[in-house]
C-alpha cells in the first residue's frame, strides 16, 4: 500500500500558484519525498524530491514540514499544461532497488 | 537526446500469444524497471534490474519474464498472454534518485 495520502482532485486558476498537499505520517528517517506527475497518456515525469529541507528547481518547490509528516508541492505559476495527475511517493535511498509505491495521486486541473 | 524509448507503442495480442517489449535508454543508467498501469490506478512494479545481467521480481511479476543482457536494454516478455495483462506498460531508468520514464506501450489482449 502507498505510504502517502493525497486529495483525489484539485482545481487551480491559470497563473495562480497550485499547492498540492501530501500526508506521509509514517515516513521514516531515511525516506525521501518524491513528486512525479503524469500528463494524460504519457509516461510519468520526475518533478522534485527532498529529505527534510525545502527544495526548489525550475519546475516546482517542495515544502516539507519540520516533523516531516506532510509536504506541499508548489507550482508557482500554473499553466494549462500543468494539468496532470500528481503523485507523492516516499522512498528510502537505502533500498537497492527503486520500488516506488504509487498511490492514485491528485488530479490537478488548471482552469483558464 | 532520446532518453527512454519503448517499442512498440501499441499492440493487440490474442490470448496465448507471446511477445517481447523492448526498452532502451541512452543515459548509462544502472537501474531499469518495468511497470504496468491499469485504468485509474498508479503504477505497479513488475520486474527491475540493478545492473547488466541482473534482474529481480517486483510487486506483480507473475506471467512476465525479463532480461538485461546489455546495460542499455531491458526486455519484458509475455510467454502466454492473458486478458488480465491488458494494460499500459512503462519502462523507466534511474541513476539512483529521479527516474526517467518511456512513453508507454498500450497492450490489449483479446
Amino acid at each position: 500500500d502507498a505510504k502517502t495520502t493525497q486529495p483525489t482532485s484539485m482545481d487551480c486558476a491559470e497563473g495562480r500558484a497550485a499547492n498540492l498537499p501530501c500526508n506521509h505520517s509514517t515516513i521514516s528517517g531515511n525516506e525521501y519525498v518524491y513528486w512525479y506527475r503524469q500528463i494524460h497518456s504519457q509516461g510519468p515525469q520526475y518533478i522534485i524530491h527532498g529529505l527534510k529541507n525545502n527544495e526548489t528547481n525550475e519546475m516546482a518547490s517542495l515544502i516539507i514540514t519540520e516533523d516531516r509528516k506532510s509536504s506541499t508541492l508548489i507550482l508557482p505559476h500554473a499553466t494549462l499544461r500543468d494539468t496532470a495527475v500528481y503523485y507523492c511517493i516516499v522512498r528510502s535511498h537505502m533500498d537497492s532497488n527503486y520500488q516506488l509505491i504509487w498511490g492514485a495521486g491528485t488530479k490537478l486541473i488548471i482552469k483558464p | 537526446n532520446a532518453g527512454v524509448t519503448q517499442t512498440p507503442k501499441f499492440r493487440v495480442l490474442k490470448t496465448g500469444q507471446s511477445m517481447t517489449l523492448l526498452c532502451a535508454q541512452d543515459m548509462n543508467h544502472e537501474y531499469m524497471y518495468w511497470y504496468r498501469q491499469d485504468p485509474g490506478m498508479g503504477l505497479r512494479l513488475i520486474h527491475y534490474s540493478v545492473g547488466e545481467g541482473t534482474t529481480a521480481k517486483g510487486e506483480v511479476p507473475d506471467g512476465y519474464n525479463v532480461s538485461r543482457l546489455k546495460k542499455q536494454n531491458f526486455l519484458l516478455g509475455l510467454e502466454s498472454a492473458a486478458p488480465s495483462q491488458t494494460s499500459v506498460y512503462f519502462c523507466a531508468s534511474s541513476y539512483g534518485s529521479g527516474a526517467f520514464f518511456g512513453q508507454g506501450t498500450r497492450l490489449t489482449v483479446v
